[in-house]
This record gives structure tokens, C-alpha cells and sequence, in this order.
């Protein structure tokens, strides 16, 4: 596709319970990011990746997250025994070029996680 | 990265002009100012971005003051699917995009 995708679109899961957002950024795009926006607020960076390294890991809340890239390609975000406070929607975007550039970035719709 | 402020809220008329302003006077000499933008339920969308000198494209026009410390975005002829978020952001080489919250722009018929 043309875009960055990412999925599921929406997941509803039970607090304690393990999810994984998956973004596909667009082809060739070396870098890739992770936010997370709460309703109604602004979006908190969680983790860059250059290529498949993090470099920038400064944003994720607690140990409870982890992120991982394959192949300077897809990228899973995952979270482990969810918590009420991890609802919000998360959004992937990539970029060219790597921070260090003025390369724009390119944002997903969003993956909404819901924890009840 | 330098912080900037951006009144939260602000109308404007449908065909006028939009202009939305952000200070961010602790800017460093190698930041860049970029403004994204926010539709409702949907993932920001860049619209411009500037290091010193005024920047136009078939979105806008970005307005970089001469001491660099304040900057204006300008939606020439506003519509009403203008209406959104509008995200100003200052970001140093090496630096990451760090969004603050914005001024929600509505476009009045």
C-alpha cells in the first residue's frame, strides 16, 4: 500500500491480557515510530527505531512494553498484563531518513486499544 | 527540544484566512520548526516545515520571525475541512517530533 498500515484497527482486550500492534510502514522507509495518544490529549512518543535498532527507547511508560523490527520493515509493539491506563489510540509512523534529517513523517490511523 | 506555545482554541470564517501562531523562543540555531495537523479520529498529517526563511506549499505558508522565536501558520483560504488539531513543533537534528497539544482550529460556515 501506499500508506503506513497498521492493525488491528481496534482491539478490545481484559485487563492482565498481552496485545501486539503491528505497523507496516511504507516501503523504504528506515525509520520508523511509536506514539500513544490518551483521549483527548496530545501524542507522548514511546520508542524510534533506525533501521531495526532502537535508539530511542526514552518514551515507553514501563517494562510492561517492548517494541521489535524485522527486516527494516515491520514492527510490533507489545504489551504486556494491559492495564486500564494503557487505553488509547497508538500510532506508527516512518520516515525516509532517520531523525538527524528533516525528513517529514508519514502517521498510520491508529491501532485503538481498549482495556476493560 | 525547545518547547513551544500554541493558544489552545481558535475560529476562523470559511474562505478567510487562517493564521495560527506559536511561540518558541528557546529555539536553538539548528531547529527546524514543523507544524502537523490532526483531523478527528484520524493519524496527523504534515503539512509544512522551515529553518529560517518563509516556506510556502499548496497547504500553507509558514512565517518564521527574523529572531526565529515565534512563527505563523497560514491557511490562506480556510474550508471546513480545515477544521482540526494543529500541531507546532520545534526539532533539533537528532531530536524526535515531541507534539504539545496544539490549537484546535474550527472553520465556521
Amino acid at each position: 500500500g501506499a500508506g503506513v498500515s497498521q492493525s488491528p484497527s481496534n482491539k478490545v482486550t481484559e485487563k492482565g491480557k498481552d496485545v501486539e500492534l503491528r505497523c507496516d510502514p511504507i516501503s523504504g522507509h528506515t525509520a520508523l515510530y511509536w506514539y500513544r495518544q490518551r483521549l483527548g490529549q496530545g501524542l507522548e512518543f514511546l520508542i524510534y527505531f533506525q533501521g531495526n535498532s532502537a535508539p530511542d527507547k526514552s518514551g515507553l511508560p514501563s517494562d510492561r512494553f517492548s517494541a521489535e523490527r524485522t527486516g527494516e520493515s515491520v514492527s510490533t509493539l507489545t504489551i504486556q498484563r494491559t492495564q486500564q491506563e494503557d487505553s488509547a489510540v497508538y500510532l506508527c509512523a516512518s520516515s525516509l531518513r532517520g531523525v538527524g534529517n528533516t525528513g517529514e513523517l508519514f502517521f498510520g490511523e491508529g491501532s485503538r486499544l481498549t482495556v476493560l | 527540544d525547545a518547547k513551544t506555545t500554541q493558544p489552545p482554541s481558535m475560529d476562523c470564517a470559511e474562505g478567510r484566512a487562517a493564521n495560527l501562531p506559536c511561540n518558541h523562543s528557546t529555539i536553538s540555531g539548528n531547529e527546524y520548526v514543523y507544524w502537523y495537523r490532526q483531523i478527528h479520529s484520524q493519524g496527523p498529517q504534515y503539512i509544512i516545515h522551515g529553518l529560517k526563511n518563509n516556506e510556502t506549499n499548496e497547504m500553507a505558508s509558514l512565517i518564521i520571525t527574523e529572531d526565529r522565536k515565534s512563527s505563523t501558520l497560514i491557511l490562506p483560504h480556510a474550508t471546513l475541512r480545515d477544521t482540526a488539531v494543529y500541531y507546532c513543533i520545534v526539532r533539533a537534528m537528532g531530536g524526535k517530533l515531541i507534539f504539545g497539544q496544539g490549537t484546535e482550529l474550527s472553520v465556521k460556515p
